[in-house]
């Protein structure tokens, strides 16, 4: 078990430019995950998939952000014309189904910084 | 909607002293409970979780937590602090559709 891998650990970006993060879950975990934490902040929930269906989106995911997970196995976030508002760790996590599916495992996370 | 508040922002324990962790819940089921610890820069690791059973749950490098109904509560505790814990900890309680949803946090400063 190597946990939950993210990648790039740290982005900077100019505004305007387009990041993309990758997420490598806990193998055999068929949930996946993305949060955005700030300074201060506790973690906020934007999106999830079982396998390679998004199930849920969190409002805070406006149409600048797209998620996918083409085979349900790693996860990409991109953000499209990035806002200095984006700035901020993009954390993935990852669980398994079922009872089991109540532990979710992060990664190390990706931080974003846009100037 | 679920929501968790740590009322406590910062706090600054000795080593070798013991720590106390406040964490209070909303949520209208029975809750699942966790707390995470995150040091500087780096992701979550989780510390414990409660589910369901004896209400006072051990977790890892000596830490314990008790939930208690009555009170909404599920407090973080540990006997005996080391300089090594001194980092962030968040407490979190998770919905029906296995979203979690996370409390402020509160840092720990740990002075020798």
């Amino acid at each position: 078990d190597t946990g939950v891998s993210q990648d790039p650990r740290h982005k900077i970006t100019k505004r305007g430019q387009n990041v993309t993060f990758r997420c490598d879950p806990i193998s055999e975990h068929n949930r996946l995950y993305w949060y955005r934490q700030t300074l201060g902040q506790g973690p906020e929930f934007l999106t999830y998939f079982q396998n390679e269906a998004q199930l849920e989106k969190s409002r805070l995911l406006s149409d600048r952000f797209s998620a996918e997970r083409p085979k349900g196995s790693f996860s990409t976030l991109e953000i499209q014309r990035t806002e200095q508002g984006d700035s901020a760790m993009y954390l993935c996590a990852s669980s398994l189904g079922g009872l089991e599916g109540n532990t979710i495992y992060f990664g190390e996370g990706s931080w974003l910084t846009v100037v | 909607a679920q929501s968790v508040t740590q009322p406590d922002i910062h706090i600054t324990v000795s080593e070798g002293a013991s720590l106390e962790l406040r964490c209070n819940y909303s949520y209208g089921a029975t809750p699942y409970l966790f707390w995470y610890v995150q040091s500087p820069g780096q992701g979550l690791q989780l510390l414990l979780k409660y589910f369901s059973g004896d209400t006072l749950v051990q977790g890892i490098k000596g830490f314990e937590a008790e939930f208690k109904r009555s009170q909404s509560s599920f407090n973080l505790r540990k006997p005996s602090v080391h300089w090594s814990d001194a980092a962030e900890y968040f407490c979190a309680v998770r919905s029906n559709d296995y979203k979690l949803s996370f409390g402020a946090g509160t840092t720990v400063t740990v002075r020798a």
